[in-house]
């Protein structure tokens, strides 16, 4: 297992355009979390699954966010309608237990024109 | 060199030289800290942590010093490398409920090595 993994690494979308990131994390790890980050700026939670249960959302989280994680491996986060301040890293980390770090990935740089 | 807080976000040593970063972090309640490297382009990368019960923990060339009375926490890395270049995060986790898990990151510090 090489860590999670994320994909695309970078998208660059039109305005109002719908975009989707998958994530694969770690395989025995059964939580999962998306991050977004904004340069210069620390990662902040969106949400949270445990399997394939979403646990907690932020309300960052508008109703044009989405996230599934639908047989408790990888996950998707779609972003509908995108809007020029949507443009940020998503980074996705998994963990197996509470007591452990989080693993992040390499992240997906989305970019609204 | 030691970075005083958050009002300084860079920190700029030679190689060789010890480094301290430091952190204040929010919630009292929290009861596990993490301290995470990002290099550019790249996802955060683990480096320690430590939990609430406890004030030091030592790694490999790293110390992570915990102040709960303050709300305190700093990264002390030896002998400083030119790959120790990067931005660092504390982050928290907070107890308890359903965000058991989430982190909370501070601002991060920029830590410049000079060869």
């Amino acid at each position: 297992d090489t860590g999670v993994s994320q994909n695309p690494r970078h998208k660059i979308t039109k305005r109002g355009q719908n975009v989707t990131f998958r994530c694969d994390p770690i395989s025995e790890h059964n939580r999962l979390y998306w991050y977004r980050q904004t340069l210069g700026q620390g990662p902040e939670f969106l949400t949270y699954f445990q399997n394939e249960a979403q646990l907690e959302k932020s309300r960052l989280l508008s109703d044009r966010f989405s996230a599934e994680r639908p047989k408790g491996s990888f996950s998707t986060l779609e972003i509908q309608r995108t809007e020029q301040g949507d443009s940020a890293m998503y980074l996705c980390a998994s963990s197996l237990i509470q007591g452990q770090a989080a693993a992040f990935g390499s992240g997906t740089r989305l970019t609204v024109v | 060199g030691e970075n005083v807080g958050l009002h300084l976000p860079t920190l700029s040593v030679q190689e060789g030289d010890n480094s301290i970063i430091n952190c204040a972090y929010s919630n009292s309640a929290s009861d596990y800290f993490i301290w995470y490297k990002q290099e550019s382009g790249k996802g955060p990368q683990f480096i320690i942590d430590i939990r609430s019960n406890m004030d030091k923990r030592q790694g490999q060339r790293v110390t992570v010093l915990l102040n709960k009375t303050v709300k305190h926490l700093s990264l002390q890395i030896a002998a400083t490398q030119p790959g120790d270049s990067a931005v660092y995060f504390c982050a928290e986790r907070g107890a308890g409920g359903t965000s058991y898990g989430k982190l909370t990151f501070g601002q991060g510090t920029i830590l410049t090595v000079h060869p």
